[in-house]
């Protein structure tokens, strides 16, 4: 059973306007939340990541916030830029292991 | 400094065959992963080595083993590959086995099971 789940497969987004990716989990043992970045042909990068301990962390345009209640965490980006086109996947790690979302694929219309 | 480098790029093979993905790392991390990524399923863990000597398995280890040759080489074998193994390959590295370290990745290997 997935225990990371990204429920959308897909957002759009106007150039400017603030992207919000939305992530869940079932697995309340989770020490870390990631989210990567992924263009077509290539391997995923490190995009951001929350301890669980915190709520929030910010890296310029981008920032995740954590809902440890509600076992949700999303990624927002501001403003959202062409560039950012891609697709995002969150990640949640125990230990050694990490398990990923299924993806959401953003589209920032110009 | 090349990062993470995996190879082939692209394999084809026949039901039954057998090959070994390649990994590499110049980052000098301690940890290394392989992942498969299919339509719909993210990313998903076969192996992983938290250090030199050590592997374990993944969420998905079935018709795969797996070598840490060194510190820098993790490879993966499918012995017998059958068509439900295609899929894109990805090895990944870690500074150290948990904490607040993310993982690297490299470009991946296509790989066609016919």
């Amino acid at each position: 059973d997935q225990q990371v789940k990204q429920n959308s497969p897909s957002l759009s987004v106007q150039e400017g306007r603030i992207s919000i990716l939305n992530c869940d989990y079932t697995n309340s043992m989770f020490d870390y939340f990631l989210w990567y970045k992924k263009y077509p042909a290539e391997g995923p990068t490190f995009l951001i990541s929350i301890s669980s301990i915190k709520d929030k962390n910010e890296d310029g345009r981008f920032t995740v916030f954590l809902n440890k209640s509600a076992k949700h965490l999303s990624l927002h980006i501001v403003p959202s830029q062409p560039g950012d086109s891609a697709v995002y996947f969150c990640a949640a790690s125990l230990g050694n292991q990490f398990y990923f979302g299924t993806g959401t694929s953003l589209t920032v219309i110009p | 400094n090349a990062g993470v480098t995996q190879t082939p790029k692209f394999q084809v093979l026949k039901t039954g065959q057998s090959m070994t993905l390649q990994c590499a790392q110049d980052m000098n991390h301690n940890s290394m992963y392989w992942y498969r990524q299919d339509p719909g399923m993210g990313l998903r863990l076969i192996y992983y080595s938290a250090s030199e000597g050590t592997t374990d398995k993944g969420e998905v280890p079935n018709g795969y083993n797996v070598s840490r040759l060194n510190k820098r080489e993790f490879s993966l074998r499918l012995e017998s590959a059958a068509p439900s193994q295609t899929s894109v390959y990805f090895c990944a590295t870690r500074p150290l086995a948990g904490g607040p370290y993310e993982q690297y990745f490299g470009p991946g290997t296509r790989l066609t099971v016919t």
